[in-house]
């Protein structure tokens, strides 16, 4: 089993939909959970990220971790075409440098 | 504050040999960690230095080495290229200790003939 799955999409929604990205990871020592934002020809940037369970609001975006479940969400409202990116999760465990990512998903967002 | 750069942006090579990709990190960050992107593979963690240790490394063959200088920046090296070698090659960096957004520079595009 992967350490981290992702629907790579791709995701097409009419501009202003609500939009769910998800994730489900196997590691139960991963204690925090990232989103990067990939724009096309640039490298991933974070979006936010959320320690353990619960939810983490930032303007239009809500992320979403249900570890008991080991499930991670990222909600857009709102959606706008300048969200048109490939989003990827990424567990992370403390004490390491290292990421883990998803494969991204990849939204496209039409006015 | 100047980001993460990474250079060259684009490269071509052939089968077999060698290439090295660079990367400066944002001033006064010590961790540098490098990452190949794949279509079919996506993220996949290679190594990160920290103070020019390596600290962490992924699974990958011993083809893929790095270094971290006294400027905290870094190269990454690939030897004995093979076509599956192709892909983006991102570097992150962060202050490095406890936990720190990486911050990615744009990636050097390296393609194999």
């Amino acid at each position: 089993q992967k350490e981290v799955e992702q629907d790579p999409g791709p995701l097409s929604v009419p501009e202003g939909a609500i939009v769910s990205l998800n994730c489900t990871y196997s590691n139960s020592a991963f204690q925090y959970f990232m989103w990067y934002r990939q724009y096309s020809r640039k490298g991933p940037e974070l979006l936010m990220y959320t320690y353990s369970s619960g939810n983490k609001e930032d303007g239009r975006f809500t992320a979403q971790v249900d570890k008991s479940s080991k499930y991670i969400s990222l909600f857009i409202r709102d959606s706008q075409p300048s969200d048109s990116a490939t989003y990827l999760c990424a567990p992370y465990q403390g004490g390491s440098e290292k990421l883990v990512f998803g494969k991204g998903t990849k939204l496209t967002v039409n006015p | 504050k100047a980001g993460v750069t990474q250079t060259p942006r684009y490269l071509i090579k052939t089968r077999g040999q060698q290439v090295t990709l660079s990367c400066s990190p944002i001033s006064g960050h010590r961790s540098v960690s490098w990452y190949q992107q794949t279509p079919g593979q996506g993220l996949q963690f290679l190594f990160e230095y920290f103070s020019e240790t390596q600290r962490n490394k992924g699974n990958f063959p011993g083809r893929f080495s790095g270094r971290q200088f006294s400027n905290s920046r870094s190269e990454m090296n690939v030897s004995t290229l093979e076509l599956g070698d192709s892909a983006l090659y991102l570097c992150a960096s962060s202050p490095g200790q406890g936990l720190q957004p990486q911050h990615f520079g744009d990636g050097t595009r390296l393609s194999i003939l």
